[in-house]
């Protein structure tokens, strides 16, 4: 068990491109969630999926995001046309089960974007 | 709804001193309550937590107890170190209306620096 794996750690584009960054979530949780992190604030919520079923989209989750978790194993987060707003921390969590309350996440190192 | 809030920082500390964070919480029932940690382009990790009222949390040094009298959670230390220069965040889960998921929500997190 390595724990959650994000790749890549940083990515630089410019702005109207297309990225998309990968979660690997520890292997037996079934719950994935992704957040986005600016700079000097806390984590906020973007999405969830239970196995292979994106449950919850956050409204900032704009018509420009898309997530996805084939078979219910990794997960990709693609952003089309992007914009210099887009720039912050993509942070992935992965939990085995409904005690988020009790047990909390366990966080990837994050993918840090850059929209020049 | 429900949600925490956070001491504003940064705070500067030199090495050795006591360190206190203030966490306050506003949720229906007596959720868990949770500290994590942000070292420098790294993820969150988990540093301690109390899943009910009067509950002591622990790891690392750090303290924080549950009090639901004055819906607080806050974070201590009696002796910083310079490698505990980092962003903390308090968080609570959001218990799921219908049709929505168990997530966590963050405070802004504070930014500690101990000088040595």
């Amino acid at each position: 068990d390595t724990g959650v794996s994000q790749d890549p750690r940083h990515k630089i584009t410019k702005r109207g491109q297309n990225v998309t960054f990968r979660c690997d979530p520890i292997s037996e949780h079934n719950r994935l969630y992704w957040y986005r992190q600016t700079l000097g604030q806390g984590p906020e919520f973007l999405t969830y999926f239970q196995n292979e079923a994106q449950l919850e989209k956050s409204r900032l989750l704009s018509d420009r995001f898309s997530a996805e978790r084939p078979k219910g194993s990794f997960s990709t987060l693609e952003i089309q046309r992007t914009e210099q707003g887009d720039s912050a921390m993509y942070l992935c969590a992965s939990s085995s089960r409904v005690a988020v309350r009790n047990y909390g996440y366990t966080f990837g190192s994050g993918t840090r974007l850059t929209v020049v | 709804g429900d949600s925490v809030t956070q001491m504003e920082g940064p705070v500067t500390l030199s090495e050795e001193a006591f360190l206190t964070i203030n966490c306050t919480y506003t949720a229906t029932g007596y959720p868990s309550l949770f500290w994590y940690v942000q070292y420098p382009g790294e993820g969150l990790q988990l540093l301690l937590k109390a899943t009910k009222a009067d509950d002591k949390g622990s790891n690392k040094g750090f303290e924080a107890t549950y009090r639901k009298e004055t819906t607080s959670f806050h974070l201590e230390k009696g002796s910083v170190q310079v490698s505990d220069s980092a962003v903390y965040f308090c968080a609570l889960p959001l218990i799921p209306t219908q049709g929505g998921s168990e997530k966590l929500v963050f405070g802004k997190g504070t930014k500690l620096t101990v000088n040595p």
